[in-house]
């Protein structure tokens, strides 16, 4: 299947600083990427859809502005925290869906720790 | 709205037990179902799919079958291993979503050697 290839897969910082999670499609053109965050022993809640080249959409209760998505390219989409909390800590995972493939493929995750 | 329901866990077999994981949605459409597996501290692999009624997806000893008529997707397997130990989540993904995909809760599965 395709691959999608999330970086960090674990990262550490202090609170009030600003994280970058990176998302990218390595074999395909990814028209469109998800962003979930994920809660110990929970499911997955979608925070954002964004298509290349528009604002992303943000679901209902999350601060677009915390949490800044970019996807500029067909094959990068970028989270950002900012002014990160410990209540920010979670594992965040990124899927793609584009042309070419007939699914969304997922990101192995981002566990981010705010201390 | 869209949405999947399965089966609360967490479920304990013995090695070569035969698994069963509910799993049932509410969707407009016609969705395609998911079972994904999550390994501990881990990504999210696509396990098996099924995009139409009555299809069933198959993986590693894996099954499932899309039930339009009982909006099911139950998970099933012969013989579970140790290493089947992980979480199971249902979703589904229908175009009027936008192809967002939806999630179950998740089942946890712990296997015993």
């Amino acid at each position: 299947g395709a691959v999608v290839s999330q970086h960090p897969s674990w990262v550490i910082c202090k609170s009030g600083t600003s994280v970058k999670i990176e998302c990218r499609s390595l074999d395909f053109q990814a028209t469109t990427m998800f962003w979930y965050r994920q809660f110990p022993k929970q499911s997955l809640m979608l925070m954002a859809t964004s298509n290349e080249g528009s604002k992303a959409t943000y679901e209902q209760g999350v601060e677009k502005d915390k949490f800044l998505i970019n996807h500029a390219s067909l094959t990068l989409s970028t989270l950002t925290v900012t002014s990160a909390h410990p209540e920010d800590s979670s594992f965040y995972i990124c899927s793609a869906w584009g042309q070419g493939v007939s699914e969304a493929f997922f990101g192995q995750g981002t566990r981010l720790t705010v201390v | 709205g869209n949405s999947v329901t399965q089966m609360e866990g967490p479920v304990t077999l013995s090695e070569e037990a035969f698994l069963t994981i509910n799993c049932t949605y509410t969707a407009t459409g016609y969705p395609s179902l998911f079972w994904y597996v999550q390994y501990p501290g881990e990504g999210l692999q696509l396990l098996l799919k099924a995009t139409k009624a009555d299809d069933k997806g198959s993986n590693k000893g894996f099954e499932a079958t899309y039930r339009k008529e009982t909006t099911s997707f139950h998970l099933e397997k012969g013989s579970v291993q140790v290493s089947d130990s992980a979480v199971y989540f249902c979703a589904l993904r229908s175009l009027g979503g936008g192809f967002k995909t939806i999630f179950g809760a998740g089942t946890r599965l712990f296997v015993k050697a």
